[in-house]
């Protein structure tokens, strides 16, 4: 199946610093990736729907200026948590999918630690 | 309103059967996924009904009903490796996917 990359798989990090994750289709092109968020014993939740070469959807009560999407090309996305604070201590995911109806296949997620 | 609606929890015992359920009503449908996730990893497709009718890939099956709304996940001779969280996702007219809450697996000795 298609592979997906992210990185880093952790970062531990000081409040108020940045924090750059990394999602790459490797072996697709995605037209659209998706960012989501998960606290322990939680369902994942949608962040962002990020397009190429457009600005990202962010889901209601999502702060848009906090969560920076970049999607630059048909393979990579990054989410960039700016300023981060302890309760921004998540699991993120990303996903990407290989055309409209096509597959969803995610990465292997990013542990965010903010101390 | 879009709602995808599994069971919480469940158990089995190694080696026996069960199936996960999971309704769904949504706006339009353009297909139904099933997902493995194991704590503290992201989710691992495990695979994708578009049409009504039985999948069956090794242990694991999936089945659809489109007039009724209905998916269930069979998983066959359980491992103890198979306890995780297995999330069903519905993709909807606009193609965005709507998703459960996912079921938790145990698997007892």
């Amino acid at each position: 199946g298609a592979v997906v990359s992210q990185h880093p798989s952790w970062v531990i990090c000081k409040s108020g610093t940045s924090v750059k994750i990394e999602c790459r289709s490797l072996d697709f092109q995605a037209t659209t990736m998706f960012w989501y968020r998960q606290f322990p014993k939680q369902s994942l939740m949608l962040m962002a729907t990020s397009n190429e070469g457009s600005k990202a959807t962010y889901e209601q009560g999502v702060e848009k200026d906090k969560f920076l999407i970049n999607h630059a090309s048909l393979t990579l996305s990054t989410l960039t948590v700016t300023s981060a604070h302890p309760e921004d201590s998540s699991f993120y995911i990303c996903s990407a999918r290989t055309g409209d109806a096509g597959g969803l296949f995610f990465g292997s997620g990013t542990q965010l630690s903010v101390l | 309103g879009q709602n995808i609606d599994q069971p919480t929890e469940m158990t089995a015992t190694e080696g026996a059967i069960v199936q996960i359920n999971c309704t769904y009503q949504t706006s339009g449908f353009n297909g139904l996924f099933w997902y493995q996730q194991h704590a503290g990893e992201a989710p691992t497709f495990l695979s994708y009904n578009v049409l009504d009718g039985l999948e069956e890939k090794g242990r694991f099956s999936s089945f659809l009903s489109r007039s009724k709304g209905y998916s269930y996940l069979l998983l066959k001779e359980l491992q103890m490796k198979d306890s995780a969280s297995y999330l069903c996702a519905v993709m909807d007219s606009n193609y965005q996917l709507i998703w459960g809450a996912g079921t938790k697996l145990i698997i007892k000795p």
